[in-house]
Protein backbone atom coordinates (compact mmCIF):
# COMPACT_ATOMS: atom_id res chain seq x y z
CA UNK A 1 0.00 0.00 0.00
CA UNK A 2 1.02 3.91 -0.30
CA UNK A 3 3.83 4.29 2.55
CA UNK A 4 5.01 7.83 3.16
CA UNK A 5 7.63 8.24 5.26
CA UNK A 6 9.35 11.05 7.64
CA UNK A 7 13.00 11.53 8.28
CA UNK A 8 14.19 11.68 10.18
CA UNK A 9 12.03 10.47 13.03
CA UNK A 10 13.49 12.52 15.91
CA UNK A 11 15.95 15.22 15.90
CA UNK A 12 17.15 17.24 19.18
CA UNK A 13 18.77 20.88 18.13
CA UNK A 14 20.03 23.71 20.40
CA UNK A 15 17.81 27.24 20.26
CA UNK A 16 19.36 29.25 17.00
CA UNK A 17 19.99 26.11 14.66
CA UNK A 18 18.19 24.89 11.41
CA UNK A 19 16.16 21.99 11.35
CA UNK A 20 14.89 20.12 8.27
CA UNK A 21 11.99 17.13 8.22
CA UNK A 22 12.00 15.40 5.05
CA UNK A 23 8.49 13.97 3.31
CA UNK A 24 9.01 10.77 0.90
CA UNK A 25 5.78 9.18 -0.35
CA UNK A 26 5.84 5.71 -2.78
CA UNK A 27 3.59 7.59 -5.08
CA UNK A 28 2.56 10.81 -6.77
CA UNK A 29 0.90 13.25 -4.32
CA UNK A 30 -1.94 15.88 -6.07
CA UNK A 31 -0.93 17.86 -3.05
CA UNK A 32 0.89 17.66 0.17
CA UNK A 33 0.11 19.24 3.76
CA UNK A 34 1.80 19.91 6.40
CA UNK A 35 0.67 19.75 9.82
CA UNK A 36 2.21 20.51 13.57
CA UNK A 37 1.61 18.62 16.85
CA UNK A 38 2.50 20.53 20.45
CA UNK A 39 3.24 17.59 23.01
CA UNK A 40 -0.21 16.89 24.84
CA UNK A 41 -2.20 18.14 21.46
CA UNK A 42 -3.99 17.83 18.72
CA UNK A 43 -2.20 18.35 14.90
CA UNK A 44 -2.93 21.61 13.64
CA UNK A 45 -2.76 22.81 9.99
CA UNK A 46 0.48 24.31 8.90
CA UNK A 47 0.72 24.73 4.42
CA UNK A 48 -0.53 23.08 1.85
CA UNK A 49 1.42 22.70 -1.65
CA UNK A 50 -0.19 22.07 -4.34
CA UNK A 51 2.29 22.69 -7.72
CA UNK A 52 5.14 20.79 -8.82
CA UNK A 53 8.59 22.52 -7.22
CA UNK A 54 6.38 24.91 -4.98
CA UNK A 55 8.13 26.71 -2.27
CA UNK A 56 6.21 28.55 0.48
CA UNK A 57 7.40 30.21 3.26
CA UNK A 58 5.81 31.08 6.66
CA UNK A 59 8.32 33.23 8.86
CA UNK A 60 11.06 31.09 9.69
CA UNK A 61 9.56 27.90 8.00
CA UNK A 62 10.05 26.85 4.86
CA UNK A 63 7.79 24.51 2.46
CA UNK A 64 9.08 23.13 -0.36
CA UNK A 65 7.32 20.49 -2.75
CA UNK A 66 9.21 18.23 -5.09
CA UNK A 67 9.43 17.99 -9.04
CA UNK A 68 8.40 14.76 -9.13
CA UNK A 69 5.57 15.21 -6.48
CA UNK A 70 6.90 12.84 -4.13
CA UNK A 71 8.33 14.16 -1.62
CA UNK A 72 8.51 17.72 0.23
CA UNK A 73 10.31 19.31 3.38
CA UNK A 74 10.13 21.74 5.78
CA UNK A 75 13.25 23.64 6.80
CA UNK A 76 13.18 26.08 9.67
CA UNK A 77 15.76 28.74 10.73
CA UNK A 78 16.84 29.50 14.17
CA UNK A 79 14.86 27.10 15.85
CA UNK A 80 12.84 28.53 19.12
CA UNK A 81 11.92 26.71 21.71
CA UNK A 82 7.97 27.52 20.57
CA UNK A 83 8.68 25.12 17.78
CA UNK A 84 8.77 22.05 19.78
CA UNK A 85 6.80 19.51 18.39
CA UNK A 86 5.85 16.63 16.05
CA UNK A 87 5.30 17.81 12.50
CA UNK A 88 3.83 15.47 9.77
CA UNK A 89 3.11 15.94 6.24
CA UNK A 90 -0.26 14.38 4.41
CA UNK A 91 -1.66 13.62 0.79
CA UNK A 92 -4.61 12.23 -0.31
CA UNK A 93 -4.77 8.59 -1.12
CA UNK A 94 -3.87 7.10 -4.37
CA UNK A 95 -6.81 4.64 -3.99
CA UNK A 96 -9.16 7.65 -4.08
CA UNK A 97 -8.65 11.65 -3.37
CA UNK A 98 -11.03 10.77 -0.39
CA UNK A 99 -8.38 9.50 2.09
CA UNK A 100 -5.69 10.83 3.74
CA UNK A 101 -2.03 9.41 4.63
CA UNK A 102 -0.18 11.00 7.10
CA UNK A 103 3.48 10.27 7.38
CA UNK A 104 5.14 8.84 10.16
CA UNK A 105 5.98 12.28 11.74
CA UNK A 106 9.55 13.74 12.73
CA UNK A 107 9.52 14.93 16.58
CA UNK A 108 11.77 18.13 17.26
CA UNK A 109 13.35 18.81 20.42
CA UNK A 110 15.16 22.38 20.97
CA UNK A 111 17.21 22.98 24.00
CA UNK A 112 17.50 26.65 25.44
CA UNK B 1 -16.06 28.94 18.28
CA UNK B 2 -15.62 26.52 15.47
CA UNK B 3 -14.35 23.40 16.37
CA UNK B 4 -14.24 19.85 16.73
CA UNK B 5 -15.24 18.12 19.94
CA UNK B 6 -14.57 14.66 20.92
CA UNK B 7 -15.63 12.73 24.25
CA UNK B 8 -14.32 11.21 26.40
CA UNK B 9 -11.27 12.51 26.23
CA UNK B 10 -9.82 9.52 28.37
CA UNK B 11 -10.83 6.30 28.95
CA UNK B 12 -10.06 3.28 30.72
CA UNK B 13 -12.00 0.23 29.52
CA UNK B 14 -11.77 -3.91 29.54
CA UNK B 15 -11.42 -6.16 26.89
CA UNK B 16 -15.08 -6.91 25.20
CA UNK B 17 -16.60 -4.04 26.71
CA UNK B 18 -18.50 -2.15 24.21
CA UNK B 19 -17.72 1.63 23.60
CA UNK B 20 -18.43 4.60 21.65
CA UNK B 21 -16.42 8.08 21.30
CA UNK B 22 -18.11 11.06 20.35
CA UNK B 23 -17.27 13.38 17.70
CA UNK B 24 -19.10 16.40 16.64
CA UNK B 25 -18.14 19.71 14.61
CA UNK B 26 -19.73 23.17 14.31
CA UNK B 27 -18.34 23.77 11.04
CA UNK B 28 -20.62 22.30 8.73
CA UNK B 29 -18.44 20.39 7.33
CA UNK B 30 -18.65 17.76 4.82
CA UNK B 31 -16.10 15.18 5.29
CA UNK B 32 -14.95 13.52 8.36
CA UNK B 33 -12.61 11.13 9.68
CA UNK B 34 -11.38 9.07 12.38
CA UNK B 35 -7.36 8.56 13.45
CA UNK B 36 -5.66 6.53 15.62
CA UNK B 37 -1.88 7.98 16.60
CA UNK B 38 0.44 5.45 17.86
CA UNK B 39 4.22 5.87 18.38
CA UNK B 40 6.33 5.74 15.45
CA UNK B 41 3.22 5.10 13.38
CA UNK B 42 2.33 8.36 12.73
CA UNK B 43 -1.44 9.31 12.02
CA UNK B 44 -3.76 6.41 10.89
CA UNK B 45 -7.15 6.51 9.07
CA UNK B 46 -9.60 4.32 10.72
CA UNK B 47 -12.42 5.78 8.65
CA UNK B 48 -14.15 8.60 6.99
CA UNK B 49 -17.14 10.31 5.93
CA UNK B 50 -18.18 12.32 2.96
CA UNK B 51 -21.64 13.04 3.72
CA UNK B 52 -24.62 11.93 5.72
CA UNK B 53 -24.99 8.56 5.45
CA UNK B 54 -21.60 8.05 3.69
CA UNK B 55 -19.10 6.23 4.97
CA UNK B 56 -15.83 4.13 3.93
CA UNK B 57 -12.88 2.44 5.32
CA UNK B 58 -9.56 4.00 5.80
CA UNK B 59 -6.17 2.06 6.64
CA UNK B 60 -7.19 0.35 9.77
CA UNK B 61 -11.03 -0.12 10.27
CA UNK B 62 -10.74 -4.09 11.60
CA UNK B 63 -12.48 -3.59 15.19
CA UNK B 64 -14.32 -0.22 14.06
CA UNK B 65 -17.42 1.09 13.04
CA UNK B 66 -18.76 4.25 12.31
CA UNK B 67 -22.28 5.91 11.60
CA UNK B 68 -23.13 9.54 10.27
CA UNK B 69 -26.53 10.33 10.50
CA UNK B 70 -26.17 13.49 11.08
CA UNK B 71 -23.55 15.99 9.65
CA UNK B 72 -22.19 17.40 12.30
CA UNK B 73 -21.80 13.82 14.07
CA UNK B 74 -19.26 11.38 13.40
CA UNK B 75 -19.21 9.04 16.36
CA UNK B 76 -16.55 6.07 16.45
CA UNK B 77 -17.81 2.48 17.78
CA UNK B 78 -15.77 -0.19 19.09
CA UNK B 79 -17.85 -3.62 19.55
CA UNK B 80 -15.60 -5.49 21.58
CA UNK B 81 -12.57 -3.41 22.08
CA UNK B 82 -9.15 -5.24 22.74
CA UNK B 83 -5.47 -4.10 23.98
CA UNK B 84 -4.28 -3.81 20.45
CA UNK B 85 -6.70 -0.74 20.45
CA UNK B 86 -5.12 1.04 23.44
CA UNK B 87 -4.06 4.11 21.41
CA UNK B 88 -4.97 8.06 20.66
CA UNK B 89 -7.90 8.87 18.45
CA UNK B 90 -8.14 11.85 17.06
CA UNK B 91 -11.97 13.05 14.93
CA UNK B 92 -11.03 15.53 12.16
CA UNK B 93 -13.57 17.49 9.81
CA UNK B 94 -12.91 19.53 6.60
CA UNK B 95 -14.84 21.69 4.67
CA UNK B 96 -14.60 18.94 1.44
CA UNK B 97 -12.80 16.30 0.66
CA UNK B 98 -9.53 14.60 2.45
CA UNK B 99 -7.53 17.03 0.20
CA UNK B 100 -8.48 20.17 2.27
CA UNK B 101 -7.42 21.42 5.60
CA UNK B 102 -8.27 19.13 8.40
CA UNK B 103 -9.53 20.74 11.67
CA UNK B 104 -8.45 17.79 14.70
CA UNK B 105 -10.31 17.26 17.68
CA UNK B 106 -8.32 17.19 20.93
CA UNK B 107 -8.04 13.52 21.13
CA UNK B 108 -9.40 10.58 23.13
CA UNK B 109 -6.61 8.37 24.89
CA UNK B 110 -7.88 4.88 25.71
CA UNK B 111 -7.03 1.96 27.22
CA UNK B 112 -7.86 -1.41 27.08
CA UNK B 113 -6.84 -3.99 30.04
Amino acid sequence: GQQVMQIPQYQHVQEGEDFTTYCNSSTTLSNIQWYKQRPGGHPVFLIQLVKSGEVKKQKRLTFQFGEAKKNSSLHITATQTTDVGTYFCAGPGNTGFQKLVFGTGTRLLVSP
Amino acid sequence: EAQVTQNPRYLITVTGKKLTVTCSQNMNHEYMSWYRQDPGLGLRQIYYSMNVEVTDKGDVPEGYKVSRKEKRNFPLILESPSPNQTSLYFCASSLGFSGETQYFGPGTRLLVL
